[in-house]
């Protein structure tokens, strides 16, 4: 199993400022991964974050807006840019159980931003 | 592309009602994950069941019970006597190596209110 540490845990912050959401994990893994969840919905995966190389985005979002880093293997940080109110959400990091398949995905418990 | 239904928004029960919760998934990989996921006001996601898809064997632990059925493409999950702090968003989610492009699909989730 892993265990993950994610700061802060939640923020009021003002439009226009941006924010940076820290993942800590306590052991190695190889992809971490950021989800978003709006209010009242499912879980969107934003970007898949590999160590030593440039995060992969999904559909609809971008570097200029969510920029990642994993400086290594055990820590990858999101930051939230220029925010509007429609960035308020929940924000998860999340890792994976050994590969072939995935025994697990555990999360963190989760940044709840909210944009003034 | 791969696809989770949980066509329940929402359910309320009262304490001791025995509950299910519906998931319909596609996908064209034929080896793939299922897992169900309990998400609590508090915002964590909470690990409940993985199931992969040659395991086809109900599971039960504690109040708790999965039926999967590879034929109907369905993973349903069964609360028995249903208690208050089961009250939570419930997501069903789907992970395949080709389909789904080795990341996982979360359904819109199932809000659970369990009233005294």
């Amino acid at each position: 199993s892993a265990v993950i540490s994610q700061k802060p845990s939640r923020d009021i912050c003002q439009r226009g400022t941006s924010l940076t959401i820290q993942c800590q994990v306590d052991s190695q893994v190889t992809m971490m991964f950021w989800y978003r969840q709006q209010p009242g919905q499912s879980l969107t995966l934003i970007a898949t974050a590999n160590q030593g190389s440039e995060a992969t985005y999904e559909s609809g979002f971008v570097i200029d807006k969510f920029p990642i880093s994993r400086p290594n293997l055990t820590f990858s940080t999101l930051t939230v840019s220029n925010m509007s109110p429609e960035d308020s959400s929940i924000y998860l990091c999340s890792v994976e159980g050994q590969a072939p398949g995935l025994t697990e995905a555990f999360f963190g418990q989760g940044t709840r931003l909210t944009v003034v | 592309a791969q696809k989770v239904t949980q066509a329940q928004t929402e359910i309320s029960v009262v304490e001791k009602e025995d509950v299910t919760l519906d998931c319909v998934y596609e996908t064209r990989d034929t080896t793939y994950y299922l897992f169900w996921y309990k998400q609590p006001p508090s915002g964590e996601l909470v690990f409940l069941i993985r199931r992969n898809s040659f395991d086809e064997q109900n599971e039960i632990s504690g109040r708790y019970s999965w039926n999967f059925q590879k034929s109907t493409s369905s993973f349903n999950f069964t609360i028995t006597a249903s208690q208050v702090v089961d009250s939570a968003v419930y997501f069903c989610a789907l992970w395949g190596p080709t389909g789904g492009g080795n990341k996982l699909t979360f359904g819109t989730g199932t809000q659970l209110k369990v009233e005294l």
